[in-house]
């Protein structure tokens, strides 16, 4: 089945700064998803991107489907983009493969 | 956007017990639904999909059983934990969807204590 490898595990930053997280797949896909883990468990989408670049706010998306990769990227982070940051691809089933996630703390 | 519920969000059972979290959603109907179990730290891990007025389907190693899942209209489906032991301690999430080719909308997820 589909590999979904994502990095880095872990990133602490403080308030302010800008990161990039990486999302690798291992075979074609219909779709890609980014998202976010509150604390409290819940799950927000933030981007359905196949392919291409979109921007919501802060954050922006990136994805390379012919290189089998995405990009997140948040900027002047803020204390509540903490949280895990997940990357789930759908196969040809339409199910969703999930990455293991990236553990986002962001300091004051 | 749509929203998808979960009841309860929290609950504590003893062991032995059988516990049943709802998953509801609340603006659109939704043919399929799929129950996921985390676990601390870890990713999400599906358990099941159900389709509107049939029969769950279970991921290899999910025990039908134990987990029994009642997709019994358009906007609601169930999942009950019977006779449950500290090993069923997770936390659980549903999400939903209207078409096959549709996104999936989470609920907030359900965090089962079994003591």
């Amino acid at each position: 089945g589909i590999q979904v490898e994502q990095s880095p595990p872990d990133l602490i930053l403080q308030e302010g700064a800008n990161s990039t997280l990486r999302c690798n797949f291992s075979d074609s896909v219909n779709n890609l998803q980014w998202f976010h883990q509150n604390p409290w468990g819940q799950l927000i989408n933030l981007f359905y991107i196949p392919s291409g670049t979109k921007q919501n706010g802060r954050l922006s998306a990136t994805t390379v489907a012919t290189e089998r990769y995405s990009l997140l990227y948040i900027s002047s982070s803020q204390t509540t983009d903490s949280g895990v940051y997940f990357c789930a691809v759908e196969d040809s089933n339409y199910q969703l493969i999930w990455g293991a996630g990236t553990k986002l703390i962001i300091k004051p | 956007g749509a929203v998808v519920s979960q009841h309860p969000s929290r609950v504590i059972c003893k062991s032995g017990t059988s516990v049943k979290i709802e998953c509801r959603s609340l603006d659109f109907q939704a043919t399929t639904m799929f129950w996921y179990r985390q676990f601390p730290k870890q990713s999400l891990m599906l358990m099941a999909t159900s389709n509107e007025g049939s029969k769950a389907t279970y991921e290899q190693g999910v025990e039908k059983d134990k987990f029994l899942i009642n997709h019994a209209s358009l906007t609601l489906s169930t999942l009950t934990v019977t006779s449950a032991h500290p090993e069923d301690s997770s936390f659980y999430i549903c999400s939903a969807r209207w078409g096959e080719t549709d996104t999936q909308y989470f609920g907030p997820g359900t965090r089962l204590t079994v003591l």
